[in-house]
């Protein structure tokens, strides 16, 4: 069965440095989804592709992070610089034109930054 | 605002005794609501949805509009039940819908 793949599954990082994540969608998907979900909460959106374009990005922090799909197929999610509140669980889902709203969630990236 | 509540953080049930995880919504338009689960070490996956109004598992959710509730429901837990579950709220249309998650409950089923 297809599945969302995410890489690295876990990530430490200092404060002020750099730090990139990847996610490669269920093959076909055009919606792409980053959520990132704090310990002891649920996912919260951060920005939504459909192919290449951002439809939604409302939520996050632009003034250190960006997202790009370049290719409409896998995405890559960046903090720059990473600050002790990005500390959390960053999730990618995907979802097909013809999925009944049905997301797949990858299992994660889990950020520590010291 | 879209917001969904899941007023229990924890929930403690015996194996064979009836369980409701509480999920209330408040969303201006017409509400699609989902259950997903999490099982230990597992991704998030979707458990069921309020248009299907399938038995998954042997839970149920019923959509009340009026209450703006959407309660998962079982009559028997078992200990494979134990895992964190979250109510969701799709909104923003069929083409571009995102989710609105509640903060999730720990079920916990003892044997």
């Amino acid at each position: 069965e297809a599945e969302v793949a995410q890489s690295p599954r876990y990530k430490i990082t200092e404060k002020s440095q750099a730090v990139a994540f990847w996610c490669d969608p269920i093959s076909g998907h055009a919606t792409l989804y980053w959520y990132r979900q704090i310990l002891g909460q649920g996912p919260e959106l951060l920005v939504q592709f459909q192919d290449e374009s951002v439809v939604d990005d409302s939520q996050l922090p632009k003034d250190r992070f960006s997202a790009e799909r370049l290719k409409g197929v896998d995405s890559t999610l960046k903090i720059q610089p990473a600050e002790l509140g990005d500390s959390a669980m960053y999730l990618c889902a995907s979802r097909s034109r013809s999925s009944k709203n049905i997301q797949y969630f990858g299992a994660g990236t889990r950020l520590s930054v010291l | 605002a879209q917001r969904v509540t899941q007023p229990e953080k924890l929930l403690s049930v015996f194996k064979g005794a009836p369980v409701e995880l509480k999920c209330n919504y408040s969303y201006s338009g017409s509400p699609e609501l989902f259950w997903y689960v999490q099982y230990s070490r597992q991704r998030l996956q979707l458990l069921l949805r309020h248009i299907s109004r399938e038995s998954i598992k042997g839970f149920t959710a019923d959509l009340n509009k009026g209450e703006t509730s959407f309660h998962l429901k079982k009559p028997f837990a078992q200990e494979e039940d134990s895992a964190m579950y979250y109510c969701a709220l799709m909104w923003g249309g069929t083409s571009y819908g995102k989710l609105t998650f509640g903060q999730g409950t720990i079920l916990t089923v003892h044997p």
